[in-house]
């Protein structure tokens, strides 16, 4: 499978301060990039989509003020939370999706603890 | 109704049992299904990927899709205690960058 590299796996912050997350993708080149969040015991749920060179498009409810998402090259993307608070507390995974590859594979995941 | 539906379970087995996993779905545009395995803290692996309908296998897990049915399954044979995890269904339409639907998950453990 493909080799995708996250981190930090894990950050605590203090409250209104902010958070980046890197995703890499190794061995492929991601001309797409999908954000997920992830809260206890509940399945994957996209935040956004990106495309190399291109701005975000987020899903409803997702402040793209909030979370900021840069795509700037093939094998790196970058998930930034901004003024974080308590209930912005979750698990975020990225999957980038490009190349040859039709399935979906994910990072290992990063569990952002705001307090 | 929800696109995507998986009974979250818990499920609890023993050591060496058969373990069948279900997702029903609504969209027939869905062509592409995957299982996934999610370790607690960690994000999804990639287990299984199958296109269209019928069954494919790899080792102990087996995948099959009934499309006319709108229903596919993941069976895992000789189940392992390393197998406790949460398998999650994920489906798309088609192509590397379509978004993938997920199921809720549903966790497995598999007692010694």
């Amino acid at each position: 499978g493909a080799v995708v590299s996250q981190h930090p796996s894990w950050v605590i912050c203090k409250s209104g301060t902010s958070v980046k997350i890197e995703c890499r993708s190794l061995d492929f080149q991601a001309t797409t990039m999908f954000w997920y969040r992830q809260f206890p015991k509940q399945s994957l749920m996209l935040m956004a989509t990106s495309n190399e060179g291109s701005k975000a498009t987020y899903e409803q409810g997702v402040e793209k003020d909030k979370f900021l998402i840069n795509h700037a090259s093939l094998t790196l993307s970058t998930l930034t939370v901004t003024s974080a608070h308590p209930e912005d507390s979750s698990f975020y995974i990225c999957s980038p999706r490009g190349g040859m590859n039709t399935e979906a594979f994910f990072g290992q995941g990063t569990r952002l603890t705001v307090v | 109704q929800k696109e995507v539906e998986q009974d979250p379970g818990p499920l609890s087995v023993p050591e060496g049992a058969i373990v069948s996993l279900n997702c029903t779905y609504s969209n027939s545009a869905f062509q592409y299904f995957m299982w996934y395995r999610q370790y607690s803290r960690k994000g999804p692996e990639l287990l299984m990927y199958t296109y269209s309908s019928g069954n494919k296998e790899d080792g102990r897990f087996t995948a099959q899709v009934d499309k006319s049915s709108k229903y596919i399954s993941l069976f895992i044979r000789d189940s392992q205690p390393s197998d406790s995890a949460t398998y999650l269904c994920a489906m798309s339409a088609g192509g590397s960058n379509y978004k993938l639907t997920f199921g809720k998950g549903t966790l497995l453990t598999v007692n010694p």
